[in-house]
């Protein structure tokens, strides 16, 4: 099994392009979640989704919108890139077993770094 | 107030040092996760937690529940595990998922 990969590994974007970024799981999980890291910050959920066809806002997802047509691919899309989202993205999913707290554990993507010039 | 502070933030130590890190977190809790991000960027699993204690390897995690308190033990440290470390907490009240920032563990060979 793959897990969970991420695609691109790098971008640079001008100010004000889009781009979409897909992550892509095997494992079957209901769950997805969309991070950012920022330098002296923990990570930061942008959007998540508990199933194929939903989603929902995080802590910081302005300037961001996301699709989950396929309950495998979870897409996070920036329409005007600003220079506030050089971050490095992370993708993670979860299984979601209510009873069992292994039922929670997040498996990550190896990451997106993205600047924004 | 952060909801999850850990500390230290950075540790530095000798290979073969017991290591300890810790991790407070203020909210009422389902699940707790402790992962380690490699210098690469890399994040991996360690241990999720909901009570007592797990082993694996050399890490060792404990939680207490009444104390809102978890820790991450390393025993016969290793260069090789130089990372980041991160605690996170799932509230027990809205599902949010809470990261700590982090502690930076440097061990020197």
């Amino acid at each position: 099994n793959a897990g969970v990969t991420q695609t691109p590994k790098f971008r640079v974007l001008k100010t004000g392009q889009s781009m979409t970024l897909l992550c892509a799981q095997d494992m079957n999980h209901e769950y997805m979640y969309w991070y950012r890291q920022d330098p002296g910050m923990g990570l930061r959920l942008i959007h998540y989704s508990v199933g194929e066809g939903t989603t929902a806002k995080g802590e910081v997802p302005d300037g961001y919108n996301v699709s989950r047509l396929k309950k495998q691919n979870f897409l996070l899309g920036l329409e005007s890139a600003a220079p506030s989202q050089t971050s490095v993205y992370f993708c993670a999913s979860s299984y979601e077993i209510g009873w069992s707290s292994e039922g929670y554990e997040q498996y990550f993507g190896p990451g997106t770094r993205l600047t924004v010039t | 107030k952060n909801e999850v502070e850990q500390s230290p933030q950075n540790l530095t130590a000798q290979e073969g040092e017991f290591i300890t890190i810790n991790c407070s977190y203020s909210v009422g809790i389902s699940a707790l996760h402790w992962l380690q991000q490699h210098p690469g960027g890399g994040i991996v699993s360690l241990f999720m937690l909901s009570s007592g204690k797990k082993k694996h390897g050399r890490l060792i995690a404990t939680i207490n529940i009444q104390e809102k308190h978890s820790s991450l033990h390393i025993t016969a440290s290793h260069p090789r595990d130089s990372a980041v470390y991160i605690c996170a907490v799932r509230s027990d009240r809205d599902d949010k998922i809470i990261f700590g920032k982090g502690t930076r563990l440097h061990i020197l060979p």
